[in-house]
């Protein structure tokens, strides 16, 4: 059964940091992976969507990986703003034919 | 392009009622999927439907159905509401199905359902 885990639950760093969202896996038969993010009481906003044959995504100053084989998927953000405050979650696309969804993580960005 | 489309945004409802929910997807769009999110389960999968057909159901009792039509439009429906049934429903499209290698989903804003 697919388990998807996002390290740290929660994350705040001062404003112009780079920084590292971290989703884990347990089955490596996924045909995509995505990331999402979540404003309070909004729905989701797709920000990448990495499928199974490529490696990373990049879209302004986000930057998604893909390792299949050890399960993991990094999201970087680079010179964070407080405009970035949000929930990250990521979801992969299994073999089952659903997504599975990690918890999130719960960003601050500090002003 | 107008986005999905969920109605009502919020509603309030008592145990044992039942209630309805509408997505409208994004022209174009056949497959509309539908999660549930609460802060204790986080976000759960229910079901999706592409071109009318039910494609998958997620771990959730009968009391939770869906449907299609032709224009893509979906409505999910819960009967006998419990408290448990409190969340946001979220509904989402894609022009293809999921699987597909392709599926990136678009969200509506989704509908907070509150049961007391």
């Amino acid at each position: 059964k697919q388990e998807v885990t996002q390290i740290p639950a929660a994350l705040s760093v001062p404003e112009g940091e780079n920084l590292v969202l971290n989703c884990s896996f347990t089955d490596s038969a996924i045909y995509n992976l995505q990331w999402f993010r979540q404003d309070p009481g909004k729905g989701l906003t797709s920000l990448l969507l990495i499928q199974s044959s490529q490696r990373e995504q990049t879209s302004g100053r986000l930057n998604a990986s893909l390792d299949k084989s050890s399960g993991r998927s990094t999201l970087y953000i680079a010179a964070s703003q407080p405009g970035d405050s949000a929930t990250y979650l990521c979801a992969v696309d299994d073999s089952n034919y659903q997504l599975i969804w990690g918890a999130g993580t719960k960003l601050i960005i500090k002003p | 392009k107008a986005g999905v489309t969920q109605t009502p945004r919020y509603l309030i409802k008592t145990r044992g009622q039942q209630v309805t929910l509408s997505c409208s997807p994004i022209s174009g769009h056949r497959s509309v999927s539908w999660y549930q999110q609460t802060p204790g389960q986080g976000l759960q999968f229910l079901f999706e439907y592409f071109s009318e057909t039910q494609r998958n159901k997620g771990n959730f009792p009968g009391r939770f159905s869906g449907r299609q039509f032709s224009n893509s439009r979906s409505e999910m429906n819960v009967s006998t509401l419990e408290l448990g049934d409190s969340a946001l429903y979220l509904c989402a499209s894609s022009p293809n199905p999921t699987a597909s290698n392709t599926g990136e989903l678009f969200f509506g804003e989704g509908s907070r359902l509150t049961v007391l």
